[in-house]
């Protein structure tokens, strides 16, 4: 079975660059999730989508940063433009819906680390 | 809001040892659901062990067991026979039943470090 597949793996750009992050969901997964991981916050949410549509963005930290999810399989998270500050492992995860079953697991891809220099 | 506390930032074990992570939430819900997920250096998010908030009896994956105490708000990651292996940061999360359910809120994680 494929997981969450996330690209690219790596990302090092220069302040001010546009930044896409592309994510794959798991197939027949109803909800997918966007985190950022630094060591001094831990992880957070950013965004959440359940069937394509956002349901919470709450955690989008600026204006600077947009998410997408135009079909069930796939999703962009933009920065623009980007700043050092940005640079951070960010992790997409797919699960299935509540209603087959409520402990149902968020499945992570590999992250992308994301530079900016 | 919920939260999650997780106080010991490294817990050193040695291999065949056992070893357990403390975990405790804040919350005023009582249908919940509490994942261990597991963090090794390739930085996957790999996960270990769920609990239902309704199921009295602790969860159980192989060498990995919890100790749940809905009463205490505790839900403590129990490894027994550490391996190599299982050195990584461990995170306990939260998923509320509530509204909000696709939501997980994570700690900030234990690192387990396993000597031979």
């Amino acid at each position: 079975d494929a997981g969450v597949i996330q690209s690219p793996r790596h990302e090092v750009t220069e302040m001010g660059q546009e930044v896409t992050l592309r994510c794959k969901p798991i197939s027949g997964h109803d909800y997918l999730f966007w985190y950022r991981q630094t060591m001094m916050r831990g992880l957070e949410l950013l965004i959440y989508f359940n069937n394509n549509v956002p349901i919470d963005d709450s955690g989008m930290p600026e204006d600077r940063f947009s998410a997408k999810m135009p079909n069930a399989s796939f999703s962009t998270l933009k920065i623009q433009p980007s700043e050092p500050r940005d640079s951070a492992v960010y992790f997409c995860a797919s699960s299935l819906g509540r209603d087959r079953g409520g402990n149902q697991p968020q499945h992570f891809g590999d992250g992308t680390r994301l530079s900016i220099l | 809001a919920q939260t999650v506390t997780q106080s010991q930032p490294e817990m050193s074990v040695q291999e065949a040892e056992t070893v357990t992570l403390s975990c405790t939430y804040d919350t005023s819900e009582s249908d919940y659901y509490l994942f261990w997920y597991k963090q090794p250096p390739s930085r996957q998010m790999i996960l270990v062990i769920r609990q239902e908030a309704y199921k009295q009896q602790n969860a159980t994956e192989n060498r990995f067991s919890v100790n749940f105490q809905k009463a205490a708000k505790s839900f403590s990651l129990k490894i027994s026979d550490s391996q190599l292996g299982d050195a990584a940061m461990y995170f306990c999360a939260y998923r509320s039943e509530a509204d909000s359910w696709g939501k997980l809120q994570f700690g900030a994680g234990t690192q387990v470090v396993v000597t031979p």
